[in-house]
């Protein structure tokens, strides 16, 4: 059972080129969520996707960055027109159900192993 | 809001030594609790949770108590071996899954 799967692994842009990065979910997993990692810093939230719906982007900036899920296929960030500060660790998460938990039953996310984009 | 504090680094510990990362948090409602670690070139695995006040996870001789008190989720360890080098993110859950920042431990032979 393939676990998040994350391609590419590695990804060199100039500035102002476009930078796509996938994710394919575990099998059985309906939700997604991406974060990104900027060097010497924590994880921070981009986007909580289902299939065909954003759930939440409130962690996406507003300009150049877009995410989706189609009903076939991975998930896919993009980010458009990309500079400097995009250099980061993008990470891909999912899970089998809603990302509203608490004391209810912590819902456990799977990670993957990161896209670094790195952006000349 | 919701958020996580998390202990700077990085951590340097001989084998065998005592660990303690420390973790506080701040949340309106009842969150849960994680802790994430990452080895090199990886993504983060889950290493245990807590859901409620005074549970302990624990995993791999890691042990970490929800102390509603003192709004903390501590992680420790007994005795370090080389191969728990990594990066320790502690996490909160409540609408969504926020982390610290990382604390990079390095265990020396």
């Amino acid at each position: 059972n393939a676990g998040v799967m994350q391609n590419p692994r590695h990804l060199v842009r100039r500035r102002g080129q476009e930078a796509r990065l996938r994710c394919s979910p575990m099998k059985g997993h309906s939700h997604v969520y991406w974060y990104r990692q900027l060097p010497e810093e924590g994880l921070k939230f981009m986007v909580y996707l289902q299939k065909e719906n954003i759930i939440d982007e409130s962690g996406m900036p507003k300009e150049r960055f877009s995410a989706e899920f189609p009903k076939e296929g991975p998930s896919i960030l993009r980010i458009q027109q990309v500079v400097r500060g995009d250099s980061a660790a993008y990470f891909c998460a999912s899970s089998p159900k809603s990302g509203t938990g608490g004391a209810s039953g912590a819902n456990v996310l799977t990670f993957g192993a990161g896209s670094r984009l790195t952006v000349l | 809001g919701d958020s996580v504090t998390q202990m700077e680094g990085p951590v340097t510990l001989s084998e065998e030594a005592f660990l303690t990362i420390n973790c506080t948090y701040t949340a309106t409602g009842y969150p849960s609790l994680f802790w994430y670690v990452q080895y090199p070139g990886e993504g983060l695995q889950l290493l245990l949770k807590a859901t409620k006040a005074d549970d302990k996870g624990s995993n791999k001789g890691f042990e970490a108590t929800y102390r509603k008190e003192t709004t903390s989720f501590h992680l420790e360890k007994g005795s370090v071996q080389v191969s728990d080098s990594a990066v320790y993110f502690c996490a909160l859950e409540a609408n969504n899954l926020f982390f610290g920042t990382g604390t990079r431990l390095t265990v020396i032979p």
